[in-house]
């Protein structure tokens, strides 16, 4: 079975700009989060789909936003670049069963913006 | 507000023995623990999880022990491999919330 792939997997681009991320979940799993990773902060949560509908969000601002297609695959568009947007971006698709939750990581993008 | 909280940063065993990681937290609501395994600049690894009706979930060299009246979870690896040596993060997610909170982190060292 595939894991979690994103693309691309690396990424330059100047501020101002916007830039778009895809992911795509493992099959099967209907849940697809997103974090941002940097070395201060560590692991912060975006945002999360599941079919087809945000279900939560973390405190990033509006310049973040994301959505879900109907095949699970999910998108994240970060517009007006800062220089402190620069970081690894993850996606994660996650499956619950009975009694068993299992969350797995896709490779991220990395991002830098100069 | 730290919902999971590991409390040890760091720890160093040696290979073959038992690494123990443990892991607190507040919120009795939680359905699910889970814990992951990581290398710089790399995003997380899934390793197991466990349910909160349950109090113990083994997959090969790893178990995890829940004890709910504590609210304290552990990993336990063994044996220990030079390989094992990453940062572990715990989190707890309350499902019907879609709240997910990660841990600190500990750094375990394998030594050869």
């Amino acid at each position: 079975k595939a894991g979690v792939t994103q693309t691309p997997r690396y990424l330059i681009k100047t501020r101002g700009q916007q830039v778009t991320l895809s992911c795509s979940p493992i099959s099967g799993h209907r849940s697809v989060s997103w974090y941002q990773q940097t070395p201060g902060q560590g692991l912060q949560f975006l945002f999360e789909y599941f079919s087809e509908t945000q279900r939560n969000k973390g405190n990033f601002p509006g310049r973040f936003s994301g959505r879900q297609f109907s095949n699970s695959r999910s998108e994240m568009n970060v517009s007006t670049l800062e220089l402190g947007d620069s970081a690894l971006y993850l996606c994660a698709s996650s499956l619950r069963t009975s009694g068993t939750y299992e969350q797995y990581f896709g490779p991220g993008t990395r991002l830098t913006v100069t | 507000d730290q919902q999971v909280k590991q409390n040890s940063p760091s720890l160093s065993v040696q290979e073959g023995r038992i690494s123990i990681l443990n892991c607190d937290y507040t919120n009795s609501m939680f359905d699910y623990f889970l814990w992951y395994k990581k290398y710089p600049a790399e995003g997380p690894t899934f390793l197991i999880s466990i349910s909160s009706i349950k109090d113990k979930n083994e997959d090969g060299r790893f178990t995890v022990f829940l004890n709910k009246s504590a609210k304290h979870l552990s990993l336990h690896i063994v044996p220990s491999q030079p390989g094992d040596s990453a940062v572990y993060f715990c989190a707890a997610l309350s499902y019907n919330f879609n709240k997910f909170y990660f841990g600190s982190g500990t750094k375990l060292n394998v030594k050869p």
